[in-house]
């Protein structure tokens, strides 16, 4: 089945920690991107990539990096820098212009 | 800028009622525009997109959208509740002639259905 896979499903870390959430596609789509989700906030696009080796900051990129080496992978690391890291974790994936589909998500909790 | 307005944060409606979710946008170009539903602790999955064609769109499970470009809104309903619709629901705008691929969501509104 073509789709789009989040692990780990839970992630607990302690504060000061680096932490990398993985985002894997098998759609053959060229864009991939990652939201954070709060209660009542929606989602806030971190960063996304159209092409693979390159890639552009979102509206809340601050404490976040990312890689895109491989099309079908889109890694997402959490670092220190970020103050307030908890949060859910949302992977997304497009053809060009099309609509996004959506990962399962990583709910991640620092403490 | 693109934005998306979702008007009420809650929404509770009885079993068999209608079901109105509101969503305005503002965009400087002739939008795309999505509904996505979000069950408790999963990703989003999409209802319906309009993407210039009809402005009357139809998607998943009943639900139906109509785009009025005059009053800017995408509002989603469905002639019918039914438990399982009880989720968080997401209207989003992007702009395609603008060379835009970002989706910008709004807020969401929370749908209970009361038996």
């Amino acid at each position: 089945d073509g789709g789009i896979t989040q692990s780990p499903k839970y992630l607990f870390r302690k504060e000061g920690q680096n932490v990398t959430l993985s985002c894997e596609q098998n759609l053959n789509h060229d864009a991939m991107y990652w939201y954070r989700q709060d209660p009542g906030q929606g989602l806030r696009l971190i960063y996304y990539s159209q092409i693979v080796n390159d890639f552009q900051k979102g509206d809340i990129a601050e404490g976040y990096s990312v890689s895109r080496e491989k099309k079908e992978s889109f890694p997402l690391t959490v670092t220190s820098a970020q103050k307030n890291p908890t949060a859910f974790y949302l992977c997304a994936s497009s053809i060009r212009l099309g609509e996004q589909y959506f990962g399962p998500g990583t709910r991640l909790t620092v403490t | 800028a693109q934005s998306v307005t979702q008007l009420g944060s809650h929404v509770s409606v009885s079993e068999g009622a209608l079901v109105l979710l509101r969503c305005n946008y503002s965009s400087s170009v002739p939008p795309y525009l999505f509904w996505y539903v979000q069950y408790p602790n999963q990703g989003l999955q999409l209802l319906l997109k309009y993407t210039s064609a009809a402005t009357l769109v139809k998607g998943i499970n009943g639900f139906e959208a109509e785009f009025k470009k005059s009053e800017t809104s995408f509002h989603l309903t469905k002639p019918s509740a039914h438990m399982s619709d009880a989720a968080e629901y997401f209207c989003a705008v992007s702009g395609p002639q603008g060379g835009s691929e970002k989706l910008v969501f709004g807020k969401g509104t929370k749908l209970t259905v009361n038996p």
